[in-house]
Protein backbone atom coordinates (compact mmCIF):
# COMPACT_ATOMS: atom_id res chain seq x y z
CA UNK A 1 0.00 0.00 0.00
CA UNK A 2 1.51 3.46 -1.15
CA UNK A 3 1.33 6.24 1.16
CA UNK A 4 1.75 8.16 4.10
CA UNK A 5 2.55 6.97 7.84
CA UNK A 6 3.05 9.13 11.11
CA UNK A 7 3.24 7.86 14.22
CA UNK A 8 2.30 7.35 17.08
CA UNK A 9 -0.80 8.21 16.66
CA UNK A 10 -1.28 10.09 20.10
CA UNK A 11 1.49 10.91 22.07
CA UNK A 12 1.53 12.65 25.53
CA UNK A 13 4.99 14.58 26.90
CA UNK A 14 5.37 16.27 29.85
CA UNK A 15 6.50 20.07 29.64
CA UNK A 16 10.43 20.70 29.12
CA UNK A 17 10.69 17.83 27.26
CA UNK A 18 11.44 17.22 23.59
CA UNK A 19 9.60 14.55 21.47
CA UNK A 20 10.03 13.54 17.95
CA UNK A 21 7.05 12.88 15.90
CA UNK A 22 7.84 10.44 12.70
CA UNK A 23 6.74 10.56 9.28
CA UNK A 24 7.06 7.97 6.59
CA UNK A 25 6.06 7.69 3.13
CA UNK A 26 6.94 5.47 -0.07
CA UNK A 27 5.12 7.30 -2.67
CA UNK A 28 8.41 8.39 -3.93
CA UNK A 29 7.92 11.79 -3.60
CA UNK A 30 10.51 14.29 -2.89
CA UNK A 31 8.68 17.52 -1.25
CA UNK A 32 7.80 16.43 2.32
CA UNK A 33 5.76 18.93 4.43
CA UNK A 34 4.85 19.28 8.48
CA UNK A 35 1.96 21.43 9.36
CA UNK A 36 -0.06 22.27 12.14
CA UNK A 37 -3.39 22.06 13.00
CA UNK A 38 -5.12 23.92 15.54
CA UNK A 39 -9.18 24.48 16.30
CA UNK A 40 -10.55 27.46 13.84
CA UNK A 41 -7.20 28.01 12.75
CA UNK A 42 -6.60 25.56 9.70
CA UNK A 43 -3.19 24.30 9.02
CA UNK A 44 -0.16 26.38 9.33
CA UNK A 45 2.95 25.25 7.79
CA UNK A 46 6.30 24.42 10.37
CA UNK A 47 8.64 23.37 7.86
CA UNK A 48 8.85 21.67 4.51
CA UNK A 49 12.14 19.74 2.24
CA UNK A 50 11.92 19.71 -1.41
CA UNK A 51 14.64 17.47 -1.75
CA UNK A 52 17.25 15.02 0.82
CA UNK A 53 19.48 17.26 2.75
CA UNK A 54 17.18 20.45 2.55
CA UNK A 55 14.93 22.14 4.47
CA UNK A 56 13.42 25.67 4.97
CA UNK A 57 11.33 26.94 7.45
CA UNK A 58 7.89 27.68 7.30
CA UNK A 59 5.68 30.30 8.63
CA UNK A 60 5.80 28.66 12.42
CA UNK A 61 9.24 27.45 12.68
CA UNK A 62 9.97 28.83 16.31
CA UNK A 63 10.54 25.74 18.58
CA UNK A 64 10.22 23.27 15.93
CA UNK A 65 13.19 21.10 14.53
CA UNK A 66 13.65 18.99 11.22
CA UNK A 67 15.65 16.44 9.36
CA UNK A 68 15.62 15.24 5.84
CA UNK A 69 18.68 12.50 5.74
CA UNK A 70 16.70 9.90 3.60
CA UNK A 71 14.01 10.53 0.85
CA UNK A 72 11.07 8.82 2.36
CA UNK A 73 11.46 10.29 5.57
CA UNK A 74 10.82 13.69 7.11
CA UNK A 75 10.47 13.62 11.31
CA UNK A 76 9.97 16.38 13.49
CA UNK A 77 11.40 17.24 16.75
CA UNK A 78 9.22 19.27 19.06
CA UNK A 79 11.45 20.91 21.12
CA UNK A 80 11.14 22.41 24.77
CA UNK A 81 11.32 25.81 23.37
CA UNK A 82 8.05 25.54 21.27
CA UNK A 83 5.49 27.45 23.73
CA UNK A 84 2.29 26.12 23.03
CA UNK A 85 3.30 22.63 21.79
CA UNK A 86 0.07 20.78 22.17
CA UNK A 87 -2.12 20.29 18.59
CA UNK A 88 -2.47 18.05 15.69
CA UNK A 89 0.67 17.58 13.90
CA UNK A 90 -0.03 16.34 10.06
CA UNK A 91 2.58 15.40 7.49
CA UNK A 92 2.41 15.59 3.81
CA UNK A 93 4.01 14.84 0.94
CA UNK A 94 3.95 16.15 -2.92
CA UNK A 95 5.33 14.72 -6.25
CA UNK A 96 7.49 18.00 -5.99
CA UNK A 97 9.53 19.84 -8.83
CA UNK A 98 8.43 23.16 -10.00
CA UNK A 99 5.13 22.58 -11.22
CA UNK A 100 2.51 22.56 -8.46
CA UNK A 101 1.01 19.70 -7.40
CA UNK A 102 -1.36 18.32 -4.93
CA UNK A 103 0.07 17.32 -1.57
CA UNK A 104 -1.34 14.07 0.06
CA UNK A 105 -1.80 14.19 3.48
CA UNK A 106 -0.48 11.52 6.51
CA UNK A 107 -3.23 10.59 9.22
CA UNK A 108 -1.69 12.80 11.82
CA UNK A 109 -0.09 12.98 15.70
CA UNK A 110 -2.00 14.42 18.57
CA UNK A 111 0.50 15.36 20.81
CA UNK A 112 -0.72 17.18 24.16
CA UNK A 113 2.18 18.57 26.48
CA UNK A 114 0.85 17.85 30.04
CA UNK B 1 1.82 37.23 2.56
CA UNK B 2 -1.14 35.72 1.32
CA UNK B 3 -4.19 34.85 3.00
CA UNK B 4 -6.77 33.07 2.86
CA UNK B 5 -10.82 33.10 4.58
CA UNK B 6 -13.56 31.12 4.96
CA UNK B 7 -16.41 32.95 6.04
CA UNK B 8 -18.49 30.56 8.10
CA UNK B 9 -16.73 28.35 10.51
CA UNK B 10 -19.74 25.76 11.39
CA UNK B 11 -22.73 25.18 8.97
CA UNK B 12 -25.28 22.79 10.07
CA UNK B 13 -27.79 21.87 7.47
CA UNK B 14 -30.41 18.70 6.90
CA UNK B 15 -29.67 16.31 4.06
CA UNK B 16 -30.89 17.04 0.51
CA UNK B 17 -30.18 20.97 0.79
CA UNK B 18 -27.24 22.76 -1.40
CA UNK B 19 -24.43 23.65 0.32
CA UNK B 20 -21.90 26.62 -0.44
CA UNK B 21 -19.15 27.18 1.90
CA UNK B 22 -17.40 30.59 0.91
CA UNK B 23 -13.25 31.18 0.52
CA UNK B 24 -11.62 33.97 -0.70
CA UNK B 25 -7.47 34.91 -0.95
CA UNK B 26 -5.40 37.84 -0.98
CA UNK B 27 -2.45 37.51 -3.10
CA UNK B 28 -1.50 39.58 -6.29
CA UNK B 29 -0.28 36.98 -8.57
CA UNK B 30 -1.35 34.29 -10.22
CA UNK B 31 -2.13 30.99 -7.33
CA UNK B 32 -3.23 27.66 -7.79
CA UNK B 33 -6.41 26.59 -5.67
CA UNK B 34 -7.55 23.51 -3.27
CA UNK B 35 -10.39 22.47 -1.37
CA UNK B 36 -9.47 19.81 0.90
CA UNK B 37 -11.57 17.21 3.12
CA UNK B 38 -11.29 15.77 6.08
CA UNK B 39 -13.98 13.10 7.78
CA UNK B 40 -14.13 12.27 11.10
CA UNK B 41 -11.26 10.32 11.88
CA UNK B 42 -10.26 10.06 8.14
CA UNK B 43 -7.02 11.87 6.34
CA UNK B 44 -7.28 14.86 4.78
CA UNK B 45 -7.86 14.29 1.61
CA UNK B 46 -8.43 16.59 -2.13
CA UNK B 47 -11.82 17.22 -2.91
CA UNK B 48 -10.65 19.61 -5.97
CA UNK B 49 -8.36 21.97 -7.54
CA UNK B 50 -7.92 24.43 -9.77
CA UNK B 51 -4.52 24.96 -11.83
CA UNK B 52 -6.11 26.79 -15.17
CA UNK B 53 -8.32 26.45 -17.92
CA UNK B 54 -12.17 26.14 -17.18
CA UNK B 55 -12.86 28.35 -13.39
CA UNK B 56 -15.77 25.89 -13.02
CA UNK B 57 -14.15 22.61 -11.37
CA UNK B 58 -15.73 19.19 -10.58
CA UNK B 59 -13.96 17.13 -7.70
CA UNK B 60 -14.99 13.78 -6.19
CA UNK B 61 -18.37 13.03 -4.31
CA UNK B 62 -20.19 15.50 -6.56
CA UNK B 63 -18.65 19.14 -5.14
CA UNK B 64 -17.72 21.65 -7.79
CA UNK B 65 -16.10 24.92 -7.16
CA UNK B 66 -15.66 28.42 -9.23
CA UNK B 67 -12.92 30.50 -9.59
CA UNK B 68 -13.81 34.08 -9.89
CA UNK B 69 -10.31 35.46 -10.21
CA UNK B 70 -12.04 38.80 -10.23
CA UNK B 71 -13.22 38.27 -6.80
CA UNK B 72 -9.99 36.03 -5.53
CA UNK B 73 -12.88 33.73 -4.33
CA UNK B 74 -12.89 30.11 -5.33
CA UNK B 75 -16.39 28.95 -3.65
CA UNK B 76 -17.30 25.32 -3.24
CA UNK B 77 -20.89 23.85 -3.81
CA UNK B 78 -23.07 21.17 -3.82
CA UNK B 79 -26.36 21.08 -5.06
CA UNK B 80 -27.96 18.31 -2.45
CA UNK B 81 -25.71 17.12 0.93
CA UNK B 82 -25.97 13.84 2.07
CA UNK B 83 -25.23 12.80 5.80
CA UNK B 84 -21.82 11.32 4.86
CA UNK B 85 -20.78 14.69 3.58
CA UNK B 86 -20.08 15.62 7.45
CA UNK B 87 -16.53 16.38 7.36
CA UNK B 88 -14.38 19.75 7.93
CA UNK B 89 -13.28 21.62 4.52
CA UNK B 90 -10.53 23.83 4.02
CA UNK B 91 -9.77 25.96 1.63
CA UNK B 92 -5.91 26.45 0.56
CA UNK B 93 -3.76 28.42 -2.35
CA UNK B 94 -0.68 28.21 -3.79
CA UNK B 95 1.22 31.09 -5.41
CA UNK B 96 2.00 29.66 -8.37
CA UNK B 97 6.05 29.62 -8.92
CA UNK B 98 6.51 29.71 -5.05
CA UNK B 99 9.60 27.98 -3.55
CA UNK B 100 8.43 24.49 -2.23
CA UNK B 101 4.57 25.17 -3.56
CA UNK B 102 4.22 25.93 -0.10
CA UNK B 103 0.28 25.68 0.89
CA UNK B 104 -1.71 28.56 2.57
CA UNK B 105 -4.67 26.97 4.52
CA UNK B 106 -7.77 28.83 5.79
CA UNK B 107 -9.69 28.39 8.82
CA UNK B 108 -11.79 25.30 8.04
CA UNK B 109 -15.20 25.12 7.68
CA UNK B 110 -17.35 22.44 10.12
CA UNK B 111 -20.70 21.08 7.99
CA UNK B 112 -22.41 19.11 9.82
CA UNK B 113 -25.54 17.30 7.87
CA UNK B 114 -28.53 16.07 9.78
CA UNK B 115 -30.39 13.11 8.45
Amino acid sequence: DGGITQSPKYLFRKEGQNVTLSCEQNLNHDAMYWYRQDPGQGLRLIYYSQIVNDFQKGDIAEGYSVSREKKESFPLTVTSAQKNPTAFYLCASSPGGARADTQYFGPGTRLTVL
Amino acid sequence: AQSVSQHNHHVILSEAASLELGCNYSYGGTVNLFWYVQYPGQHLQLLLKYFSGDPLVKGIKGFEAEFIKSKFSFNLRKPSVQWSDTAEYFCAVSPIGAAGNKLTFGGGTRVLVKP
